[in-house]
């Protein structure tokens, strides 16, 4: 398996635009999760999905941000606009069964976002 | 009120030496504990986890940690460092009672490996 995959890997843009970052979850993973890493908050976990519901998106900023896991394999990011406090690294991650118990998360590689 | 604490930020030690790197989480009962690695650019990588039973246990890349129920710990350990562990380390809770299904991160701890 290619593990979990997202895209683009990089992003720069300007302030006001909008942004849509992408992942694709290991095949048979049903728990989804997005997080933001920052120097000064660490790793925060946005959002997370079970089989394709989002359970809990407590951890979403604001209402500029919005997630979306139209099927078990793709889910995105997005948003709308982007402000230059939204520069972090987002990782999305899944695992088979309950996080919360024994069951291991894989990390994708990131997206590191740019708002200039 | 913090879950999980690694109480050191940075940490350099010189290529050969042993390394421990500090856990500690607040719970009642016992959770699930996770130790990750990230290498720069990457995403967070498994390297060890503790559910119950033997209290030492082992992961990859040569690393070990100890759960002390006592001291609500779980410090991840190697005796030789290389510099290709130089990374950033990550310990995690999961307590599906207290934080459902999901994992509470600790805030990391940067490893530099000296020649």
């Amino acid at each position: 398996d290619a593990g979990v995959i997202q895209s683009p890997r990089h992003e720069v843009t300007e302030m006001g635009q909008e942004v849509t970052l992408r992942c694709k979850p290991i095949s048979g993973h049903d728990y989804l999760f997005w997080y933001r890493q920052t120097m000064m908050r660490g790793l925060e976990l946005l959002i997370y999905f079970n089989n394709n519901v989002p359970i809990d998106d407590s951890g979403m900023p604001e209402d500029r941000f919005s997630a979306k896991m139209p099927n078990a394999s793709f889910s995105t990011l997005k948003i709308q606009p982007s402000e230059p406090r939204d520069s972090a690294v987002y990782f999305c991650a899944s695992s088979m069964g309950l996080a919360g118990g024994s069951n291991e998360q894989f990390f994708g590689p990131g997206t590191r976002l740019t708002v200039l | 009120a913090q879950s999980v604490t690694q109480p050191d930020i940075h940490i350099t030690v010189s290529e050969g030496a042993s390394l421990e790197l500090r856990c500690n989480y607040s719970y009642g009962a016992t959770p699930y504990l996770f130790w990750y690695v990230q290498s720069p650019g990457q995403g967070l990588q498994l390297l060890l986890k503790y559910f119950s039973g033997d209290t030492l246990v082992q992961g990859i890349k040569g690393f070990e940690a100890e759960f002390k129920r006592s001291q609500s710990s779980f410090n991840l350990r190697k005796p030789s460092v290389h510099w290709s562990d130089a990374a950033e380390y990550f310990c995690a809770v999961g307590a599906l009672e207290e934080y459902g299904n999901k994992l509470v991160f600790g805030a990391g701890t940067i490893l530099r490996v000296k020649s």
